[in-house]
């Protein structure tokens, strides 16, 4: 199936490190969301995007909604051990359908 | 409040044999999904009901796959025949629709399928 591109693939950080990671697309989207999956586990909804240029934070987390509709952005401040995962993006480009395409993720690792 | 559940966690079969996938959603939630992961191809729709009503099947690989939701706080993902290329991990998801914004899905745990 389509899928988002979803950059960096992975990042090696040290803690206390703020990271950034971009979701592309080639179609314009109404909605962007961004999870976090811990191994074994399910995504787990971080923040939700509706609205282009829309800025929302969640803790130390901050994610924007692109002024083109096709790109999203979400940072991380002041990394620490329990960021540790995989971040996926997911974006709607379709009112009236609620399928949601992913991308391929961003492995994060925190080096010691 | 208790989230997404998802039965059983992990599902070991031999290829061939009847596979079901078993999801209570968050109460008071409408729409309902079914996703499958794979590292090959991430992480993909199969199907979404809303109110109890299939939607889309569009991502259902074939005629193996079908999904039912009897009511409201219960669906089921059955494979007949399984084989080993529907290994993967299994996630449903539920989500309440607002009205002046899109849904946004909260996933189960998963359960981890290998067809041997």
């Amino acid at each position: 199936g389509q899928q988002l591109n979803q950059s960096p693939q992975s990042m090696f950080i040290q803690e206390g490190e703020d990271v950034s990671m971009n979701c592309t697309s080639s179609s314009i989207f109404n909605t962007w969301l961004w999870y976090k999956q811990d191994p074994g586990e399910g995504p787990v909804l971080l923040i939700a995007l509706y609205k282009a240029g829309e800025l929302t934070s969640n803790g130390r987390l901050t994610a924007q909604f692109g002024i083109t509709r096709k790109d999203s952005f979400l940072n991380i401040s002041a990394s620490i051990p329990s960021d540790v995962g995989i971040y996926f993006c997911a974006g709607r480009n379709n009112f009236g359908n609620e399928k949601l395409t992913f991308g391929t993720g961003t492995r994060l690792t925190i080096i010691p | 409040d208790a989230g997404v559940i998802q039965s059983p966690r992990h599902e070991v079969t031999e290829m061939g044999q009847e596979v079901t996938l078993r999801c209570k959603p968050i109460s008071g939630h409408d729409y309902l999904f079914w996703y499958r992961q794979t590292m090959m191809r991430g992480l993909e729709l199969l199907i979404y009901f809303n109110n109890n009503v299939p939607i889309d099947d569009s991502g259902m690989p074939e005629d193996r796959f079908s999904a039912k939701m009897p009511n409201a706080s219960f669906s089921t993902l059955k494979i007949q025949p399984s084989e080993p290329r529907d290994s993967a991990v299994y996630f449903c998801a539920s989500s309440l629709k607002l009205s002046t914004r899109g849904l946004a899905p909260y996933f189960g745990p998963g359960t981890r399928l290998t067809v041997l």
